[in-house]
């Protein structure tokens, strides 16, 4: 157990709907990174947030966006889904500190969403 | 680009034999990290090493084994005396400032997917 929760564990919906999917960091951490697993694109990142802020984009579509609250828990918007939006999505957190990149990223189980 | 290629898609072992799963990486910065990351198919993604760009020391933890070397950009991964439940898909990974629209995230590769059989 990585100490980095995410919900729901799955989730299935139709096409041009909107979820949200929820990421809890392991205590003590303020980055928070959102990947996505695809069997077309294997695992890529997606958006940083570090203590509230936007720190990083990767291969975000405009159709997604993310937030950090004060809390620091995350949440993932996907909005007008398509089929291929199917995909496991993971969350990861590590620890502030000297060097942030030196601290490995702790993943969560990860949500395995299904578009219909 | 490919950052980190893992040019072995599958590779099927009987239990007991060794077995090296191969980490190509490309960047242009000298400061950089390179991890190894384990999907058993559960599906969640499990730590395995993490190294820096100035130490090439090979690293062994039990019956896995990790030897860099800078100078053919690769980072490769060795299991001794396999076992059924190494069964994975492994990702390697490097993270880099190439990009700076990136950060430090995790560049993976496509994975490599190891059955070991009884």
């Amino acid at each position: 157990d990585s100490g980095v929760t995410q919900t729901p564990k799955h989730l299935i919906t139709a096409t041009g709907q909107r979820v949200t999917l929820r990421c809890s960091p392991r205590s003590g951490d303020l980055s928070v990174y959102w990947y996505q697993q695809s069997l077309d694109q294997g695992l890529q990142f997606l958006i940083q947030y570090y203590n509230g802020e936007e720190r990083a984009k990767g291969n975000i579509l405009e159709r997604f966006s993310a937030q950090q609250f004060p809390d620091l828990h995350s949440e993932l918007n996907l909005s007008s889904l398509e089929l291929g939006d199917s995909a496991l999505y993971f969350c990861a957190s590590s620890p502030p500190g000297v060097g942030e990149a030196y601290n490995e990223q702790f993943f969560g189980p990860g949500t395995r969403l299904t578009v219909l | 680009a490919q950052k980190v290629t893992q040019a072995q898609t599958e590779i099927s072992v009987v239990e007991k034999e060794d077995v090296t799963l191969d980490c190509v990486y490309e960047t242009r910065d000298t400061t950089y990290y390179l991890f190894w990351y384990k999907q058993p198919p559960s599906g969640e993604l499990v730590f395995l090493i993490r190294r820096n760009s100035f130490d090439e020391q090979n690293e062994i933890s039990g019956r896995y084994s990790w030897n860099f070397q800078k100078s053919t950009s690769s980072f490769n991964f060795t299991i001794t005396a396999s076992q059924v439940v190494d069964s994975a898909v492994y990702f390697c990974a490097l993270s880099d400032l190439a990009d700076s629209n990136s950060g430090y995230a995790l560049n993976f590769g496509k994975g490599t997917s190891l059955l070991v059989t009884p």
